[in-house]
């Protein structure tokens, strides 16, 4: 069974830019929650998913955005990039809401 | 005061040794995750746990839901278990997960 899958792994951008990181959950699992990882705040909630529906939102600005896509695929939206979004963004599935939570790799940004 | 805080901060070991990594919680939750994480960063759930005990290898994780605090042991320690182990909880109804600052383990051989 694969597990989730994170895309791109590494990606560079300028400040003012814009990125839409990918992650595709293991077959079956409906809920996408998606998290920052920085060395000074360490692991953040950013947003969760379930049924192509946004559930939780954590304490991040309005340029983070994301969706879900029938097949339960996430996508999330950074706009205006800035320097500190500068870290690792992970996503996690589970089968249900508050179930198990199975991470992908993460996606590196740099913001230059 | 985080909702969730890990101690020791930093721990480092002899090979064989058993460990003990702790996590304090201040608030009402659903379930506690115990993660692993290795230089690279990718993040592998060890446990999750509502309650009691579980056992996976070396690896034993506990909860005391009254008394807010897990604990995760890792008994025959070896120096591939050197990672980065976090603690997060669901809180309450909710479905999103809160965070320890996680602690920095280093088994030497």
């Amino acid at each position: 069974k694969a597990g989730v899958t994170q895309t791109p792994r590494y990606l560079i951008k300028t400040r003012g830019q814009q990125v839409t990181l990918s992650c595709s959950p293991i077959s079956g699992h409906r809920s996408v929650s998606w998290y920052q990882q920085t060395p000074g705040q360490g692991l953040q909630f950013l947003f969760e998913y379930f049924s192509e529906t946004q559930r939780n939102k954590g304490n991040f600005p309005g340029r983070f955005s994301g969706r879900q896509f029938s097949n339960s695929r996430s996508e999330m939206n950074v706009s205006t990039l800035e320097l500190g979004d500068s870290a690792l963004y992970l996503c996690a599935s589970s089968l249900a809401r508050g179930g198990d939570a199975f991470f992908g790799q993460g996606t590196r940004l740099t913001v230059v | 005061k985080n909702e969730v805080e890990q101690s020791p901060q930093n721990l480092t070991a002899q090979e064989g040794e058993f460990i003990t990594i702790n996590c304090s919680y201040s608030v009402g939750i659903s379930a506690l995750h115990w993660l692993q994480q290795h230089p690279g960063g990718g993040i592998v759930s060890l446990f999750m746990l509502s309650s009691g005990k579980k056992k996976h290898g070396r690896l034993i994780a506990t909860i005391n839901i009254q008394e807010k605090h897990s604990s995760l042991h890792i008994t025959a320690s070896h120096p591939r278990d050197s990672a980065v182990y976090i603690c997060a909880v669901y809180t309450g109804a909710n479905s999103k997960l809160t965070f320890g600052k996680g602690i920095t383990l280093s088994v030497r051989p």
